[in-house]
């Protein structure tokens, strides 16, 4: 079964450089997140997305800014990177049923080392 | 406020013993969906569980057991007989129907560490 595509999967950037994390979501799904968690972190939540919408935000930094475009694909885009943003970044889709949605599918991950 | 909360840092057994990790929520919602994952240490989230909050039943599925109290606020997972390959940080998190974008509130994770 197809699964969220992350791309890429490792990406090592300088201090103050542009970087660019792109998800393929699972077909058919409406809604996208996206998670980013630091070194023995648990995930946190940063934006997500329905029917090409932002839908909620929440601890994203005013330097990350996100899209979903037509095909449903998602971008978060990080500028004036810093040490701290080196983490794991989580896609992840879901389908919006009525009141609610299916469980999220999580794509394997971005890893970015700022240094 | 929601919160999920996951107390047990890091669990060590040995293989073929039972473990339980628990979970404890907070939520002022009346609907809300609490959930399971695994992360190997390969680094993707794996899906284990959705609950819903009407639906306490009780799930077994293989080795792994989940057991849902809303009187305590607990979503628990047991794993029996556990293996090697169960060595994982293991997420709970919870989704409230009422934040109109289920986004999810994870735990702090629990670390297990399943001994040959």
């Amino acid at each position: 079964a197809a699964g969220v595509i992350q791309s890429p999967r490792h990406l090592i950037k300088e201090k103050r450089e542009t970087a660019t994390l792109k998800c393929y979501p699972i077909p058919r799904h409406d809604t996208v997140y996206w998670y980013q968690q630091g070194p023995g972190q648990d995930p946190q939540f940063l934006i997500s997305f329905y029917e090409k919408m932002q839908s909620d935000k929440g601890s994203i930094p005013d330097r990350f800014s996100a899209q979903q475009f037509s095909d449903y694909h998602s971008e978060l885009n990080m500028s004036s990177l810093e040490l701290g943003d080196s983490a794991l970044y989580f896609c992840a889709s879901s389908q919006r049923t009525g009141a609610a949605d299916t469980e999220a599918f999580f794509g394997q991950g971005t890893r970015l080392t700022v240094v | 406020a929601q919160k999920v909360t996951q107390a047990q840092t890091e669990i060590s057994v040995v293989e073929k013993e039972d473990v339980t990790l628990d979970c404890v929520y907070e939520t002022r919602d009346t609907t809300y969906y609490l959930f399971w994952y695994k992360q190997p240490p390969s680094g993707e989230l794996v899906f284990l569980i959705r609950r819903n909050s009407f639906d306490e039943q009780n799930e077994i599925s293989g080795r792994y057991s989940w057991n849902f109290q809303k009187s305590t606020s607990s979503f628990n997972f047991t794993i029996t007989a556990s293996q090697v390959v169960d060595s994982a940080v293991y997420f709970c998190a919870l989704s409230e129907a009422t934040s109109g974008t289920y986004k999810y509130i994870f735990g702090t994770g629990t670390r297990l560490k399943v001994l040959a």
